[in-house]
């Protein structure tokens, strides 16, 4: 089973605008990752926060984390053409020392020039 | 240069052979992970190995084997059982213990005929 959804599943926007990903998981969480997949390619890590955090930048990423609605979100602002590309989220669960990450079906990321 | 490589990156094989896929990895992480990706969708675990010797199912295990010989290296296998085997196939690393990122190879793109 999947354990985060994303939404929207696939979002178009001007380049210069910012953009909005959201992230819903099911269990509790020792801490959410953001990756971006560029088509055909492997998985790169953007940013990671900790299940006692609730904001943290990289650079031009905002991401958020609420634990009591189970969501996170992740913002570009600024948003340039090479951002066009897949963005996942990911959780990490700890639980009986079984180190599990768990994927989303992730935002497909258009940006128009 | 320290990474994870992911090989061959494409494979075309005949309905009912079994095939290997390779995974290595030099950053010297101890645990790996293989997900599948189908177009369009996110990633689905595979199977993880925490420690070399020893390694648990994910999601969806049926039709796969692993093994983890060596802290280097974690071969997946797709065997004549796995009834959808075409697809695109991830291999990750991260370092042990709780929080870390994700190091993905590239990929294997595997086509049934």
């Amino acid at each position: 089973s999947q354990q985060g959804e994303e939404d929207p599943q696939a979002l178009s926007i001007q380049e210069g605008e910012n953009a909005t990903m959201n992230c819903s998981y099911k269990t509790s969480i020792n801490n959410l990752q953001w990756y971006r997949q560029n088509s055909g390619r492997g998985l790169v890590h953007l940013i990671l926060i900790r299940s006692n955090e609730r904001e943290k930048h990289s650079g031009r990423l905002r991401v958020t984390l609420d634990t009591s609605k189970k969501s996170s979100s992740l913002l570009i602002t600024a948003s340039r053409a090479a951002d066009t590309a897949s963005y996942f989220c990911a959780t990490a669960s700890f639980m009986n020392r079984d180190d599990k990450i768990i994927f989303g079906k992730g935002t497909r990321l258009h940006i128009l020039p | 240069d320290g990474g994870i490589t992911q090989s061959p990156k494409y494979l075309f094989r005949k309905e009912g052979q079994n095939v290997t896929l390779s995974c290595e990895q030099n950053l010297n992480h101890d645990a790996m992970y293989w997900y599948r990706q189908d177009p369009g969708q996110g990633l689905r675990l595979i199977y993880y190995s925490q420690i070399v010797n020893d390694f648990q199912k994910g999601d969806i295990a049926e039709g796969y084997s692993v093994s983890r010989e060596k802290k280097e290296s974690f071969p997946l296998t797709v065997t004549s059982a796995q009834k959808n085997p075409t697809a695109f196939y991830l291999c990750a690393s991260k370092s042990h213990l709780n929080t870390g990122e994700l190091f993905f190879g590239e990929g294997s793109r595997l086509t049934v005929l």
